[in-house]
């Protein structure tokens, strides 16, 4: 398997502008995470989906933050607007309930996200 | 609000000698625990999980468990410097479906 595939790897746009990052899980996993890592916060879960429905959001920092996951094999969160301190990594893992176990999460390569 | 703690570091020991990473959680009804590495640059990768208490051990990595005094502990022997990193403990939520993660301990391991 390819592993959690992420896009785009680094991403550089201008405060007000509108992000969108995507996440391919591996195949057969039925959790998805969004998380997001800062030297200040360490890494932070955003929000998570089972079966593509989203289960908790409750780390989303504002309405500002958007995820969805239309199918199994897509999900895509959102900032519009982006602010500077939205700059971060954020990553995307995913896990199987069925066979490595839930809370075994692997994680895709990241989206550095710099906000000017 | 779950909280995981960890020594930020760094720490830092020489080639061959044990490093001793430690974590402790805030939840009492957490039952399972991970110990995640991450390389500088890269995403994080899990290398350990414990479920009971005591050792469990596997190759040149020993995770320990109190849950009594809710704290975890990675013990890494004959360390190497490709074991430079920073280790993330992570913490199941007390039945819930999330991991709460620490903010990370880096290693470095002295040639």
């Amino acid at each position: 398997d390819a592993g959690v595939i992420q896009s785009p790897r680094h991403e550089v746009t201008e405060m007000g502008q509108e992000v969108t990052l995507r996440c391919k899980p591996i195949s057969g996993h039925d959790y998805l995470f969004w998380y997001r890592q800062t030297m200040m916060r360490g890494l932070e879960l955003l929000i998570y989906f089972n079966n593509n429905v989203p289960i908790d959001d409750s780390g989303m920092p504002e309405d500002r933050f958007s995820a969805k996951m239309p199918n199994a094999s897509f999900s895509t969160l959102k900032i519009q607007p982006s602010e500077p301190r939205d700059s971060a990594v954020y990553f995307c893992a995913s896990s199987s309930s069925r066979t490595s176990g839930l809370y075994e999460q692997y994680f895709g390569p990241g989206t550095r996200l710099t906000v000017t | 609000q779950k909280e995981v703690e960890q020594n930020s570091g760094p720490l830092s020991v020489p080639e061959g000698a044990i490093a001793s990473l430690n974590c402790t959680y805030s939840d009492r009804g957490s039952q399972s625990f991970f110990w995640y590495r991450q390389y500088s640059g890269k995403s994080p990768e899990l290398i350990m999980f414990i479920y009971s208490n005591g050792d469990k051990e596997d190759g040149r990595f020993t995770a320990q468990l109190n849950k009594a005094s809710q704290y975890v502990s990675l013990l890494i022997r004959d360390s190497q410097p490709s074991d430079s990193a920073t280790y993330l403990c992570a913490v199941e939520g007390g039945g819930s479906e999330k991991l709460v993660f620490g903010k990370g301990t880096k290693l470095t391991v002295n040639p």
